[in-house]
């Protein structure tokens, strides 16, 4: 159980165009998903925290304005790239903590590669 | 930030061979522990966890060493295997505060030699 997928998988875009990235927890309800970045050979890095029915926490440095988060129901959490430039070029990856499981475990999706030409 | 690096170390083990990843973390008040696995192009895959009031937990092919004193956390992999070829990372958390998410050390390439 706890499974978590993202998609797309992949996506190319132009640059200046929107991108929205889905993360859904297949098996089980998570009122916290994580949307972390990872650059080549980099580290993942915690971009922001989405609650359900709440605005998400962005660390610092993460433009809100930039990446839009919506977690709108208990299984679903959308990521949005808008006005995506190259250096947005990134693994996108959302994580998610199952409902009523408090032992600080993350369930991970399989990523979502974003390349903005 | 806390425990990231700026490097991606590489481990280069003979297939058979016993491996050892280390990691150094930095906030003395996290509480929990993971190690994960990535494989190129993948989401991290979860390998095993410990919490603070343990030293050591064992898996299967896997061991974790958790030292608070120093703040150093490891990976033992017994006979490791070409399929162990990945990244893996370190993660901390602080289970049950306010804060819920992971975070991730610098990783460390693993790469065994057939």
């Amino acid at each position: 159980g706890a499974v978590v997928s993202q998609h797309p998988s992949r996506v190319i875009c132009k640059s200046g165009t929107s991108v929205k990235i889905e993360c859904r927890s297949l098996d089980f309800q998570a009122t916290t998903m994580f949307w972390y970045r990872q650059f080549p050979k980099q580290s993942l890095m915690l971009m922001a925290t989405s609650n359900e029915g709440s605005k998400a926490t962005y660390e610092q440095g993460v433009e809100k304005d930039k990446f839009l988060i919506n977690h709108a129901s208990l299984t679903l959490s959308t990521l949005t790239v808008t006005s995506a430039h190259p250096e947005d070029s990134s693994f996108y990856i959302c994580s998610a903590t199952r409902q009523g499981l408090n032992t600080g475990e993350l369930f991970f999706g399989e990523g979502s590669r974003l390349t903005v030409l | 930030g806390e425990s990231v690096g700026l490097h991606l170390p590489t481990l280069s083990v003979q297939e058979g061979d016993n491996s050892i990843i280390n990691c150094a973390y930095s906030n003395s008040a996290s509480d929990y522990f993971i190690w994960y696995k990535q494989e190129s192009g993948k989401g991290p895959q979860f390998i095993i966890d410990i919490r603070s009031n343990m030293d050591k937990r064992q898996g299967q092919r896997v061991t974790v060493l958790l030292n608070k004193t120093v703040k150093h956390l490891s990976l033992q992999i017994a006979a490791t295997q070409p399929g162990d070829s990945a990244v893996y990372f370190c993660a901390e958390n602080m289970a049950g505060t306010g804060r819920r998410a992971l975070t991730f050390g610098s990783g460390t390439r693993l790469q065994v030699q057939p």
